[in-house]
């Protein structure tokens, strides 16, 4: 039963501290996504990669969130320095396509994260 | 004003109702996704659809392009259908950017 794995699924630090989420996609899927959801702005398209190459990453605070692809069977997403406006839960999702966002996603679980 | 907005925003529906979900945009758009998001968090994609209509098992998705709408219908509902169900564009730009509506939080009574 294939399906995206993400960890850790719950994640607590203060608030300076750098934070690593990690995802593995799908065996096969060219594409990853990560989005962030909280109460306030609902879910949001940080940034996605296809075949490793990140081709979006426009919805990411540059000056601290990092996404990178280092091989197909994981990407990762970085917060570093962590603030307490960054608490929300993190979905990575995986998809197989040409075109990048036009077919069906696949979802993780989510890291719930919280700095405290 | 949103650029993709929903309705209504909450429902609260007796088991064995049919279900409309109404999702409008107001930026062209390459294709949409209708996502459900069940009450433990976990996000499943039910439809991607540029045009027409899709069926699975008793839902059912319709796209009007021209009128920039798009309609999630849940037929026989039952009480696990329970969830919020997120309309997300794919804005037309180079790399399709998406762009999600607030969700309509759905409650099916037994």
């Amino acid at each position: 039963d294939a399906r995206v794995t993400q960890t850790p699924r719950h994640k607590v630090t203060e608030m300076g501290q750098e934070v690593t989420m990690r995802c593995q996609p799908i065996l096969g899927h060219n594409t990853v996504f990560w989005y962030r959801q909280t109460m306030m702005q609902g879910l949001e398209l940080l940034a996605y990669f296809r075949n490793r190459a990140p081709l979006d990453d426009s919805g990411m605070p540059k000056d601290r969130f990092s996404a990178e692809m280092p091989d197909a069977t994981l990407a990762t997403l970085k917060i570093q320095p962590s603030e307490p406006r960054d608490s929300a839960v993190y979905f990575c999702a995986s998809g197989s396509t040409h075109r990048g966002l036009g077919e069906t996603q696949y979802f993780g679980p989510g890291t719930r994260l919280l700095v405290l | 004003k949103n650029e993709v907005e929903q309705s209504p925003q909450n429902l609260t529906a007796q088991e064995g109702e049919f279900i409309t979900i109404n999702c409008s945009y107001s930026v062209g758009i390459s294709a949409l996704h209708w996502l459900q998001q069940h009450p433990g968090g976990g996000i499943v994609s039910l439809f991607m659809l540029s045009s027409g209509k899709k069926k699975h098992g008793r839902l059912i998705a319709t796209i009007n392009i021209q009128e920039k709408h798009s309609s999630l219908h849940i037929t026989a509902s039952h009480p696990r259908d329970s969830a919020v169900y997120i309309c997300a564009v794919l804005w037309e730009t180079s790399y399709d950017k998406v762009i999600f509506g607030p969700g309509t939080s759905l409650s099916v009574i037994p």
